[in-house]
């Protein structure tokens, strides 16, 4: 069964940075073929994509939001790591981790994700 | 503003018919990229409905199907039920944003 789980402050400061983290059973990120993103939802807006790593490393970054954003793995602990600086009342909204599968180009699995709010 | 457009907002009567319009450009859709299909309920998480277009997810109701022609795609749901309240959203890739979303559409069965 494949799970994710999304961790991190349900509060950020503006100008603080955000740190989430995405703990996954049931697949390995070292498995050819499989892949892990970070996608948001503003309050009564759409889904964004953020930021991707594959299993062999490489990183993805959604171009608007790239000096911003870093994502990084930990294969040991099964664990993605999401980082956001110089956050801004505009990124408030619920981060979601997913599990992204090469051969059929989609999100199948979901965190249930997590509502940051950035707010002084 | 999202690069892939929906409606908005549908809506239906149980057991009719609904369809739910993605409409990209060159750059994701029109050159040859897949579409998936996720429907989000409050407060849950997305769940993938269709992808690669056409291809239903196991233990996803035949009632629900995708199709494309060229830029664009859709989602039919037929037989609706109270159950399919909630927004859809469409998903691509595009050439220079990445994977992309579409701004979503709201279906309410009335």
């Amino acid at each position: 069964q494949i799970t994710l789980k999304e961790s991190g402050p349900t509060l950020v400061r503006p100008t603080q940075t955000l740190t989430l983290t995405c703990t996954f059973s049931g697949f390995s990120l070292s498995t050819s073929g499989v892949g892990v993103g970070w996608i948001r939802q503003p309050p009564g807006k759409a889904l964004e994509w953020l930021a991707l790593t594959y299993w062999d490393d490489e990183r993805r970054y959604s171009p608007p939001l790239k000096s911003r954003l870093s994502i990084t793995k930990d294969t040991s602990k099964n664990q993605v790591v999401l980082t956001m600086t110089n956050m801004d009342p505009e990124d408030t909204a619920t981060y979601f981790c997913a599990r992204y599968f090469v051969p059929l180009k989609n999100f199948e699995y979901w965190g249930q994700g997590t509502l940051v709010t950035v707010s002084s | 503003q999202s690069v892939l457009t929906q409606p908005p907002s549908v809506s239906g009567a149980p057991g009719q018919r609904v369809t739910i319009s993605c409409i990209g450009s060159s750059s994701n859709i029109g050159t040859g990229y897949d579409v998936n299909w996720y429907q989000k309920l409050p407060g849950a998480a997305p769940k993938l409905l269709i992808y690669g277009n056409t291809n239903r997810r196991s233990g996803v109701p035949d009632r629900f199907s995708g199709s494309k022609s060229g830029a664009s795609a859709s989602l039919a749901i037929t037989g609706l039920q109270a159950e399919d309240e909630g927004e859809y959203y469409c998903q691509s890739y595009d050439m220079g944003l990445s994977w992309v979303f579409g701004g979503g559409t709201n279906l309410t069965v009335v």
